[in-house]
């Protein structure tokens, strides 16, 4: 069974630091790019950050850059997400989902086929 | 404010037809970008519907449909079932932001 599931989640004061964990199962995990998505509480999805097979390139939103870093082992099947100097904006829950990224009609194309349950981020003292 | 912009609620009876409408810009549904769609159910996580502006992953309904026009996308919904009731997303990709963009979401009753 193709499968994600996250962890590392929890509460955390305004600052602080934490490492979130998605392992992958079910599918040849180096083949596939891989993202973070996030949903703050009542809220809808944000992107937060992908990465490409290897993990040499990686992009992140605006709002993170310079405080997150997203990262994979592919020998163990493994993304994570270190979140540093968080906020409570950064209140969530995060999802790790798999990257289809496909050649589209002009461009290449980033769509999420397969997600994790999601691990909640509380930011806050 | 989200890039993409879907109204944030859309009701209907069972068996009628809804649509969702996602409107971008030129910067990304104009450039030429693909939309997706996914289907979130109260309490779990996202579930792509519809990927590159019509097609339908294995084991979708084909109640289910994408289409894409200019700056604008739309999911529709035919034969509507109670089970549909959920949060309904499009998302594409901006030039300008430089990054994969979401819908802020349309909630949908089945009433």
């Amino acid at each position: 069974e193709v499968q994600l599931v996250e962890s590392g989640g929890g509460l955390v004061q305004p600052g602080g630091s934490l490492r979130l964990s998605c392992a992958a199962s079910g599918f040849t995990f180096s083949s596939y790019w891989m993202t973070w998505v996030r949903q703050a509480p009542g809220k809808g999805l944000e992107w937060v950050a992908n990465i490409d097979l290897d993990g040499s390139q990686k992009y992140y939103v605006a709002s993170v850059k310079g405080r997150f870093t997203i990262s994979r082992d592919n020998a163990k099947n493994s993304l994570y997400l270190q979140m540093n100097s968080l906020r409570a904006e950064d209140t969530a829950v995060y999802y790790c989902a798999r990257d289809l990224l496909y050649s589209g009609s002009y461009w290449v194309e980033d769509a999420f086929d397969i997600w994790g349950q999601g691990t909640m981020v509380t930011v806050s003292s | 404010q989200s890039v993409l912009t879907q109204p944030p609620s859309v009701s209907g009876a069972p068996g009628q037809r809804v649509t969702i409408s996602c409107t971008g810009s030129s910067s990304n549904i104009g450039a030429g970008y693909d939309v997706h769609w996914y289907q979130q159910l109260p309490g779990t996580a996202p579930k792509l519907l519809i990927y590159g502006n019509t097609n339908r992953p294995s084991g979708v309904p084909d109640r289910f449909s994408g289409s894409k026009s200019g700056t604008s996308a739309s999911l529709a919904i035919t034969g509507l079932q109670a089970e549909d009731e959920a949060d309904y997303y499009c998302q594409s990709f901006d030039s300008s932001l430089s990054g994969v963009v979401f819908g802020g979401g349309t909630k949908l009753t089945v009433l």
